[in-house]
Protein backbone atom coordinates (compact mmCIF):
# COMPACT_ATOMS: atom_id res chain seq x y z
CA UNK A 1 0.00 0.00 0.00
CA UNK A 2 1.24 3.34 -1.13
CA UNK A 3 2.27 5.73 1.77
CA UNK A 4 3.56 8.96 1.91
CA UNK A 5 5.44 10.76 4.94
CA UNK A 6 6.53 14.70 5.16
CA UNK A 7 9.59 15.55 7.07
CA UNK A 8 11.73 18.66 8.11
CA UNK A 9 11.90 21.20 10.55
CA UNK A 10 8.60 22.26 12.30
CA UNK A 11 9.62 25.72 12.86
CA UNK A 12 11.67 28.38 10.62
CA UNK A 13 12.33 31.80 10.86
CA UNK A 14 11.30 34.62 9.16
CA UNK A 15 13.05 35.07 6.04
CA UNK A 16 14.56 32.20 6.02
CA UNK A 17 14.02 29.07 3.56
CA UNK A 18 11.31 26.00 4.53
CA UNK A 19 12.63 22.48 3.42
CA UNK A 20 10.61 19.84 3.10
CA UNK A 21 10.97 16.11 2.07
CA UNK A 22 8.25 13.39 1.07
CA UNK A 23 9.56 9.84 1.41
CA UNK A 24 7.00 7.73 -0.93
CA UNK A 25 6.93 4.05 0.42
CA UNK A 26 4.88 1.13 -1.28
CA UNK A 27 5.37 2.38 -4.67
CA UNK A 28 7.88 3.84 -7.36
CA UNK A 29 7.91 7.66 -7.62
CA UNK A 30 8.57 6.97 -11.10
CA UNK A 31 5.31 5.07 -11.91
CA UNK A 32 4.55 7.21 -14.99
CA UNK A 33 0.90 8.24 -14.37
CA UNK A 34 1.11 10.25 -11.48
CA UNK A 35 2.25 13.46 -10.59
CA UNK A 36 3.93 14.27 -7.05
CA UNK A 37 2.94 17.56 -5.62
CA UNK A 38 2.51 19.79 -1.71
CA UNK A 39 -0.74 21.43 -0.62
CA UNK A 40 -0.81 23.38 2.38
CA UNK A 41 -3.59 24.06 4.98
CA UNK A 42 -3.19 27.36 7.20
CA UNK A 43 -4.69 26.88 10.24
CA UNK A 44 -8.21 26.79 10.47
CA UNK A 45 -8.54 27.25 6.81
CA UNK A 46 -8.94 25.90 3.19
CA UNK A 47 -6.39 23.94 1.40
CA UNK A 48 -3.89 25.35 -1.32
CA UNK A 49 -2.04 23.87 -3.62
CA UNK A 50 1.75 24.56 -3.85
CA UNK A 51 3.18 22.89 -6.85
CA UNK A 52 3.54 19.16 -8.48
CA UNK A 53 6.57 17.19 -10.29
CA UNK A 54 7.05 14.50 -12.43
CA UNK A 55 9.65 11.74 -11.79
CA UNK A 56 11.37 13.49 -14.92
CA UNK A 57 11.97 16.37 -12.75
CA UNK A 58 8.90 18.75 -14.89
CA UNK A 59 7.37 20.99 -12.53
CA UNK A 60 4.52 23.03 -12.47
CA UNK A 61 4.01 25.78 -9.53
CA UNK A 62 0.79 27.94 -8.35
CA UNK A 63 1.82 31.42 -9.62
CA UNK A 64 1.26 32.93 -6.18
CA UNK A 65 4.29 31.29 -4.90
CA UNK A 66 5.85 30.52 -8.41
CA UNK A 67 8.80 32.66 -7.30
CA UNK A 68 9.50 31.44 -3.78
CA UNK A 69 9.24 27.73 -4.67
CA UNK A 70 11.30 24.85 -5.69
CA UNK A 71 10.28 21.30 -5.72
CA UNK A 72 12.65 18.34 -6.90
CA UNK A 73 12.60 14.48 -7.20
CA UNK A 74 15.36 12.62 -6.29
CA UNK A 75 14.22 9.08 -7.75
CA UNK A 76 17.11 6.85 -5.98
CA UNK A 77 15.65 7.76 -2.80
CA UNK A 78 12.44 7.52 -3.66
CA UNK A 79 11.43 10.95 -2.34
CA UNK A 80 10.53 14.86 -3.53
CA UNK A 81 11.03 17.85 -1.82
CA UNK A 82 9.87 21.53 -1.27
CA UNK A 83 12.05 24.65 -0.81
CA UNK A 84 10.23 27.83 -0.29
CA UNK A 85 11.97 30.97 0.44
CA UNK A 86 11.56 33.94 2.28
CA UNK A 87 9.15 32.43 4.26
CA UNK A 88 6.94 34.61 6.61
CA UNK A 89 4.58 34.56 8.92
CA UNK A 90 1.61 34.64 6.55
CA UNK A 91 3.21 30.81 5.66
CA UNK A 92 2.73 29.20 9.01
CA UNK A 93 0.53 26.12 7.81
CA UNK A 94 -0.16 22.48 7.69
CA UNK A 95 2.03 20.77 4.49
CA UNK A 96 0.91 18.03 2.87
CA UNK A 97 2.55 15.77 0.20
CA UNK A 98 0.10 14.05 -2.02
CA UNK A 99 0.00 11.69 -4.91
CA UNK A 100 -1.72 13.03 -7.98
CA UNK A 101 -3.04 11.03 -10.86
CA UNK A 102 -2.04 12.44 -14.28
CA UNK A 103 -1.60 16.33 -13.11
CA UNK A 104 -5.15 16.57 -11.59
CA UNK A 105 -6.53 15.29 -8.53
CA UNK A 106 -4.65 14.00 -5.19
CA UNK A 107 -5.15 10.26 -4.41
CA UNK A 108 -2.98 9.42 -2.06
CA UNK A 109 -1.99 11.88 0.89
CA UNK A 110 0.35 12.17 3.44
CA UNK A 111 -0.25 12.88 7.34
CA UNK A 112 1.11 16.14 7.04
CA UNK A 113 3.24 17.99 9.16
CA UNK A 114 3.05 21.03 10.50
CA UNK A 115 5.65 24.24 9.91
CA UNK A 116 5.57 27.32 12.11
CA UNK A 117 7.38 30.59 10.90
CA UNK A 118 8.22 32.56 14.10
CA UNK A 119 11.74 34.30 15.16
CA UNK B 1 -7.09 31.62 -12.05
CA UNK B 2 -9.87 29.62 -11.71
CA UNK B 3 -12.36 30.66 -8.74
CA UNK B 4 -14.08 27.68 -6.69
CA UNK B 5 -16.84 29.07 -5.10
CA UNK B 6 -18.23 26.49 -2.28
CA UNK B 7 -21.69 26.86 -0.39
CA UNK B 8 -22.44 26.59 1.94
CA UNK B 9 -20.05 27.37 4.27
CA UNK B 10 -21.40 25.46 7.41
CA UNK B 11 -24.08 23.02 7.19
CA UNK B 12 -25.94 21.35 9.91
CA UNK B 13 -27.69 18.18 9.64
CA UNK B 14 -28.87 14.90 11.30
CA UNK B 15 -28.26 11.40 11.09
CA UNK B 16 -29.89 10.07 8.07
CA UNK B 17 -30.65 13.45 6.20
CA UNK B 18 -29.62 13.74 2.60
CA UNK B 19 -26.97 16.47 2.17
CA UNK B 20 -25.94 18.57 -0.75
CA UNK B 21 -23.16 20.77 -1.38
CA UNK B 22 -22.61 23.09 -4.19
CA UNK B 23 -19.31 23.87 -5.91
CA UNK B 24 -19.48 26.77 -8.49
CA UNK B 25 -16.39 27.61 -11.24
CA UNK B 26 -15.51 30.94 -12.15
CA UNK B 27 -15.30 29.54 -15.61
CA UNK B 28 -16.61 26.33 -17.10
CA UNK B 29 -13.72 23.17 -16.04
CA UNK B 30 -16.40 20.30 -18.04
CA UNK B 31 -16.13 17.87 -15.77
CA UNK B 32 -12.84 18.09 -14.05
CA UNK B 33 -13.56 18.22 -10.30
CA UNK B 34 -12.53 16.45 -7.49
CA UNK B 35 -14.08 16.02 -4.00
CA UNK B 36 -12.44 15.46 -0.84
CA UNK B 37 -13.52 15.07 3.08
CA UNK B 38 -11.39 16.00 5.51
CA UNK B 39 -11.62 15.23 9.30
CA UNK B 40 -10.01 17.22 12.07
CA UNK B 41 -6.61 17.00 12.19
CA UNK B 42 -6.16 14.77 9.48
CA UNK B 43 -5.56 14.69 5.97
CA UNK B 44 -7.93 15.37 3.29
CA UNK B 45 -9.15 12.08 1.40
CA UNK B 46 -10.31 11.85 -2.30
CA UNK B 47 -13.95 10.87 -2.69
CA UNK B 48 -15.10 11.66 -5.82
CA UNK B 49 -12.94 12.72 -9.37
CA UNK B 50 -14.01 13.47 -12.45
CA UNK B 51 -16.96 14.86 -11.30
CA UNK B 52 -19.28 12.02 -11.08
CA UNK B 53 -16.52 9.08 -10.27
CA UNK B 54 -16.48 7.28 -6.96
CA UNK B 55 -12.99 6.69 -5.80
CA UNK B 56 -12.23 3.16 -4.90
CA UNK B 57 -13.58 2.09 -1.04
CA UNK B 58 -15.90 5.42 -1.00
CA UNK B 59 -19.45 4.25 0.19
CA UNK B 60 -22.09 4.17 -2.03
CA UNK B 61 -24.05 7.00 -0.30
CA UNK B 62 -21.82 9.45 -1.70
CA UNK B 63 -22.44 10.79 -4.98
CA UNK B 64 -21.52 14.09 -7.56
CA UNK B 65 -22.77 15.69 -10.50
CA UNK B 66 -22.48 18.95 -12.67
CA UNK B 67 -20.44 20.06 -15.62
CA UNK B 68 -19.18 23.36 -16.75
CA UNK B 69 -19.75 25.75 -14.43
CA UNK B 70 -21.83 24.17 -11.29
CA UNK B 71 -21.43 20.61 -9.47
CA UNK B 72 -22.97 18.90 -6.66
CA UNK B 73 -22.00 16.65 -3.51
CA UNK B 74 -24.49 14.89 -2.33
CA UNK B 75 -24.67 12.16 0.77
CA UNK B 76 -28.23 10.17 0.40
CA UNK B 77 -28.27 9.16 4.20
CA UNK B 78 -26.13 11.10 6.60
CA UNK B 79 -23.60 8.92 8.87
CA UNK B 80 -22.02 9.74 12.09
CA UNK B 81 -18.34 9.17 10.39
CA UNK B 82 -19.36 11.76 7.44
CA UNK B 83 -19.16 14.93 10.14
CA UNK B 84 -16.32 16.63 8.50
CA UNK B 85 -15.30 19.80 5.87
CA UNK B 86 -15.44 18.74 2.19
CA UNK B 87 -13.32 20.63 -0.64
CA UNK B 88 -14.09 20.66 -4.32
CA UNK B 89 -10.87 21.27 -6.16
CA UNK B 90 -10.81 22.00 -10.41
CA UNK B 91 -8.03 20.62 -12.50
CA UNK B 92 -8.85 22.36 -15.94
CA UNK B 93 -6.15 21.49 -18.34
CA UNK B 94 -3.43 24.70 -18.00
CA UNK B 95 -4.90 26.30 -15.03
CA UNK B 96 -3.37 26.42 -11.80
CA UNK B 97 -5.09 23.56 -9.44
CA UNK B 98 -7.36 25.00 -6.93
CA UNK B 99 -9.96 24.59 -4.17
CA UNK B 100 -13.02 25.51 -2.85
CA UNK B 101 -12.93 27.15 0.32
CA UNK B 102 -14.82 24.19 1.91
CA UNK B 103 -17.64 23.13 3.53
CA UNK B 104 -18.32 22.34 7.24
CA UNK B 105 -21.13 19.49 7.85
CA UNK B 106 -21.85 20.10 11.60
CA UNK B 107 -23.94 17.59 13.83
CA UNK B 108 -27.36 19.68 14.20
Amino acid sequence: QLQLQESGPGLVKPSETLSLTCTVSGGSISSGTYYWGWIRQPPGKGLEWIGSIYYSGSTYYNPSLKSRVTISVDTSKNQFSLRLSSVTAADTAFFYCARIYDAYYMDVWGKGTTVTVSS
Amino acid sequence: DIQMTQSPSTLSASVGDRVTITCRASQSISRWLAWYQQKPGKAPKLLIFKASSLESGVPSRFSGSGSGTEFTLTISSLQPDDFATYYCQQYNSYSPLTFGGGTKVEIK
